[in-house]
Formats: C-alpha cells, structure tokens, sequence
C-alpha cells in the first residue's frame, strides 16, 4: 500500500540508449512532480502536472519528456542519456496546486549512465 | 544561483539536547518555508511548515522559526532522539504563476543523533 511508488529503484544504462521511469500514487493526489538530485544533493523541480496537464517545466533538456496518461501516473522518458543525467529522480504528488501542501515523495530512482 | 541555503553540512547532538538546523534564503518572495526529513534510500517526508506571515510554528518536539529581517529560518528538535538522524531539507515556496507554486531546496543537513 506504498502512497508514491517508483519504477525502477536502480538504473544502469549506457551513453546514448533512451530510458523510462515510471511513478505511481495512490493518494487521489491532483498535482505530481519530477524531482532531480545531482552529486552535490541539490534537489531540483523538472516539471509538474496537474490532472494530466503539465503546469511546471523548468529548464531541462527537452532529451527529458514526461507523460501522463491518468493523474495517478506520471512517467518520465529521457532519449540520448548522458553522463550528467546520472541522478537520483523523486517523483512526488500532492492535494491541489500550491506545493506548501504537502508533498509525499516515492523512494526515487537512482539512474546510472556509464 | 543558490536561493536557498544549509550552510552546515553535518550536525551532530547527544540524545535528549536540542538540535538547531539552519537555513539562510536570498528571495524575499518566497511565501512559505518547509522542512522535510530523509532517510537513506527513501524519499524526503514532510515535518513542518510556515508561512511567511508568521514567526514561529510549532508541532510536539518541532519548532520552526522565522526571521524575515535576517531572511532566516531554524528547525529545533527538543529533546533530539536517535531515531531524528536523518538529512534535514529546507525548502521555500515560490509563486510560479496560474495559482501554482515550486519549491526550492537547500542541500540538506545530516543530524547525527547519538545516544
């Protein structure tokens, strides 16, 4: 009965292959996040959606493009993986907009590019 | 640019002291301040919040407080218990317009709590 799963938990993959991970919540949350912690634990908002309809996008790569196929899903698609996309990514969701609510975090996906 | 700011990496405190953490912020728009708690290979958990129209929250053990003059704000754990060893975030919440907001982290502190 995880709130916020996360698909896969590690990621190994080579310079240049196209991978996905995938988010879940079971909250009835509204709004779900992407979240990026580099080496030096900064932790970064990419985009945000809200039932289905992307509400944040921060500069990132358009190498990066999340989906949302229901607003309890939001999957997160990186083409081209470089060196630098080696992170940890959290997904997050919350009730409403405004992130001064609550945000649950899933348990992240620690992605590797070799 | 570093918006917000945990300019002590680690703290460590003896079971049943006080635990003081620390956040510094340039923007004087940020409208509410978060602190949330992680644990190894999990995700950051929420703890306490508030707004910037306040100067103190508190809940059981937790206390945030707020200086806007000093763009500052603190956590205090009273008493600290191993089980608060964790990395401390920071965050501020900033309008990103159309009723939404982000937030913004700091780098985090490790509090080591020993018994």
């Amino acid at each position: 009965d995880t709130a916020v799963s996360q698909t896969p938990k590690y990621l190994v993959t080579q310079m240049g292959n196209d991978k996905s991970i995938k988010c879940e919540q079971n909250l009835g949350h509204d709004t779900m996040y992407w979240y990026k912690q580099d080496s030096k634990k900064f932790l970064k908002i990419m985009f945000s959606y809200n039932n289905k309809e992307l509400i944040i996008n921060e500069t990132v790569p358009n190498r990066f493009s999340p989906k949302s196929p229901d607003k309890a899903h939001l999957n997160l698609h990186i083409n081209s993986l470089e060196l630098g996309d080696s992170a940890v990514y959290f997904c997050a969701s919350t009730r409403g907009t405004t992130s001064y609510n609550e945000q649950f975090f899933g348990p992240g996906t620690r992605l590797t590019v070799l | 640019d570093q918006q917000v700011k945990q300019n002590s990496p680690s703290l460590s405190v003896q079971e049943g002291r006080i635990s003081i953490l620390n956040c510094d912020y340039t923007n004087s728009m940020f409208d509410y301040f978060l602190w949330y708690k992680k644990y190894p290979a999990e995700g950051p958990t929420f703890l306490i919040s508030i707004s910037s129209i306040k100067d103190k929250n508190e809940d059981g053990r937790f206390t945030v407080f707020l200086n806007k003059s000093a763009k500052h704000l603190s956590l205090h754990i009273v008493p600290s218990q191993p089980g608060d060893s964790a990395v401390y975030f920071c965050a501020a919440s900033l309008d990103y317009g159309g009723a939404t907001n982000k937030l913004i982290f700091g780098t985090g502190t490790l509090l080591a709590v020993q018994p």
